[in-house]
């Protein structure tokens, strides 16, 4: 079992919704990240938090808007998507102190969007 | 800009057979190398990781991985595949002086193990 937790798992929403994906983690690391995976894709980084501030942006469209409250909880706030951005959202945590890059995921939220 | 290679896309392999993922990285730096594994309808989980030292390392479940530095390669390895190793397995390199916040994902390895 995974200590990074996704809700929900599964999401449907149109294009002119606002919805939410949230990531929680219980493993005391101060970094957390926001990845995008297409069918038969790898992940693709789309944001890194580190100590609850925003660090990397890969350039993603702002329709998507990160937060993160706390050092646990991380969200993703989504408005006026389009259906290419059906995907699944990967949330994972690192140690930001010596950080190797060693990443613990979530098990995703998969998004359709209609 | 940094990018990981997987050669194969797709690996059909009966029970018992050896295994062997190619993955090569394109950057001249330092890296840390890992590769992940991912079950069907399970997380993306670390398989193997490699940050210095000892260029062969070993992990979960009897996999291994040899980082070959000249050759920018850090290729995965079994030498007998179980059924339960049916999954995709994905190569990733992350640059430490970006704060090792950039994990680059290789496009990933279907892996088919008959019984």
């Amino acid at each position: 079992d995974t200590e990074v937790t996704q809700t929900p798992k599964h999401l449907v929403m149109g294009m002119t919704n606002k919805k939410s994906l949230k990531c929680e983690q219980h493993m005391g690391h101060r970094a957390m990240y926001w990845y995008k995976q297409k069918a038969k894709k790898p992940p693709e980084l789309m944001f890194v938090y580190s100590y609850e501030k925003l660090s990397i942006n890969e350039s993603v469209p702002s329709r998507f808007s990160p937060e993160c409250p706390n050092s646990s909880l991380l969200n993703l706030h989504l408005h006026a998507l389009q259906p290419e951005d059906s995907a699944l959202y990967l949330c994972a945590s690192g140690p930001a102190v010596k950080n190797t890059g060693e990443l613990f995921f979530g098990e995703g939220s998969r998004l359709t969007v209609l | 800009a940094q990018s990981v290679s997987q050669h194969n896309h797709h690996v059909i392999l009966s029970e018992a057979a050896s295994l062997e993922l190619g993955c090569n990285y394109s950057y001249g730096g330092t890296v840390n190398l890992f590769w992940y594994v991912q079950y069907p309808g399970q997380h993306l989980q670390l398989l193997l990781k490699y940050f210095s030292g000892d260029p062969l390392v070993k992990g979960i479940k009897g996999f291994e991985a040899e980082f070959i530095k000249s050759k920018f390669s850090f290729n995965l390895r079994k030498p007998s595949v179980q059924w339960s190793d049916t999954a995709e397995y994905f190569c990733a390199v992350n640059t430490p002086n970006t704060g090792g916040f950039k994990t680059i994902f290789g496009a990933g390895t279907r892996l088919f193990v008959k019984a």
